[in-house]
């Protein structure tokens, strides 16, 4: 059974900070996806990543992929407030397209 | 990408009653997937839905308590039965879609509160 274990699960950071979460899986993935989620909202995409050594970046958010280390983070750089939400890595494996989703990380920035 | 609408976007009901709730998407997918969000948790797979076939149910959810149908391959039901207060949850769908590159989009969410 496929296990996704995001850390910390709370982090609270004063703007400008950078910080790391940290995404860890238990099996080979086909992919894997952040989410980012409002309070009361729906998941906005943020990162599809598909193979080993895979960097995306959006903005402050970058994102890679070790998939030998089975292994995701998601690097915050000079945090602004507006990036106050929750965030999820989710996994997909097995060739079913069906993701199994982490724990959830969330994320405070402090003015 | 693919656009998703979820119908209603909540409701507050009375337990014991049933909720169907309608996921439209604007185009043709072959799966579709239901996941449930209890307050302040992650998101847990409920079912997957194939158009055509009935619908591959996850461990810890049966198809009498939540009945799926996927009549095409732009629509699906999911049904919340004899609901409890333990049901309160959001309820998302899902597709895999993609032009590149398959990826997956949820809808808005259904969020249901049960008295």
């Amino acid at each position: 059974e496929l296990k996704v274990e995001q850390n910390p699960l709370f982090l609270s950071m004063q703007e400008g900070k950078n910080y790391t979460i940290y995404c860890n899986y238990s099996t080979t993935s086909d992919r894997l996806y952040w989410y980012r989620q409002d309070p009361g909202k729906s998941l906005e995409s943020l990162f599809v990543l598909l193979s080993n050594g895979a960097v995306k970046q959006e903005g402050r958010l970058m994102a890679s992929l070790d998939t030998k280390a089975r292994l995701s983070t998601l690097h915050i750089t000079a945090a602004v407030h507006d990036l106050s939400a929750t965030y999820f890595c989710a996994v997909e494996s097995g060739g079913y397209q069906k993701v199994t989703f982490g724990t959830g990380t969330k994320l405070q920035v402090i003015p | 990408s693919a656009v998703i609408s979820q119908k209603p976007s909540r409701d507050i009901c009375q337990r014991g009653t049933s909720l169907t709730i309608q996921c439209q998407v604007d185009s043709q997918v072959t799966m579709m997937f239901w996941y449930r969000q209890q307050p302040g948790q992650s998101l847990t797979l409920i079912a997957t839905a194939n158009q055509g076939s009935e619908a591959t149910y996850e461990s810890g959810f049966v198809i009498d308590k939540f009945p799926i149908s996927r009549p095409n391959l732009t629509f699906s039901t999911l049904t919340v039965s004899n609901m409890s207060p333990e049901d309160s949850s959001i309820y998302l769908c899902s597709v895999v879609a993609g032009i590149v590159y398959n990826e997956q989009f949820f809808g808005p969410g259904t969020r249901l509160t049960v008295l």
